[in-house]
């Protein structure tokens, strides 16, 4: 199966909270990252947590890390309809060749 | 901070002819350089890495090749094109904590 698992597909209502939910499956990994990607564009770095942190958060951004259970959540507060893209979840891990694992994306469409 | 130029931005080539895609950082020294492949409607798969000069590591069995000739120059190239070869191509950098995208490579090829 995958390393890095996402599901694909979000809606939410302009306004509200969204919740983009990440499970891993390495114990090894280090640091875990979310990314964005607009239509057409790369990929824009939101966030990361170290392994050894429960909660990281920036202005309308929370990371929750559950290391027990290796699941990782995004919380968008007070979503717009310009946070409509793709998220990546992605770990690098402890070993080896210090490359980024992604998930396969969650599409988050805000409706107005 | 790092900055992470790729060109070109978008590319479309025939089926059989070969391949350039050129990476370049500035802002810092002696990163690890990977080359990124996201197929259509999917994630992301890591094709090449690197740790130095002249040091390439292939994550998967490809028709493309990478070549880092410069410390902060880093190539991905094929002979011949396949159409599977079609996808967006990042370059990314890490310097430590944080993995630094360039703006990308949309390549079709027919």
């Amino acid at each position: 199966g995958e390393d890095v698992e996402q599901s694909l597909f979000l809606s939410v209502r302009e306004g509200d909270s969204s919740v983009i939910n990440c499970t891993y499956t390495d114990s090894s990994s280090t640091y875990l990252y979310w990314y964005k990607q607009e239509p057409g564009a790369g990929l824009q770095l939101l966030t990361y947590i170290f392994s050894n942190m429960d909660m990281k958060q920036d202005q309308r951004l929370t990371v929750l890390l559950n290391k027990k259970d290796k699941h990782l959540s995004l919380r968008i507060a007070d979503t717009q309809t310009g946070d409509s893209a793709i998220y990546f979840c992605a770990e690098i891990r402890r070993t080896g060749r210090r490359a980024l694992t992604f998930g396969s994306g969650t599409r988050l469409q805000v409706q107005p | 901070s790092q900055t992470i130029h790729q060109w070109p931005a978008t590319l479309v080539q025939p089926v059989g002819s070969p391949l350039s895609l050129e990476c370049t950082v500035e802002g810092t020294s002696n990163p690890n350089l990977y080359w990124y492949r996201q197929a259509a409607g999917r994630g992301l798969q890591l094709l090449f890495y690197s740790v130095g000069i002249g040091q390439i590591s292939s994550e998967v069995p490809q028709n493309l090749s990478a070549s880092r000739p410069q410390d902060r120059q880093f190539i991905l190239s094929s002979k011949k094109l396949l159409l599977s070869d079609s996808g967006f191509y990042l370059c990314a950098c890490f310097p430590f904590g944080e993995q630094f995208f360039g703006p990308g490579t949309r390549l079709t090829v027919l």
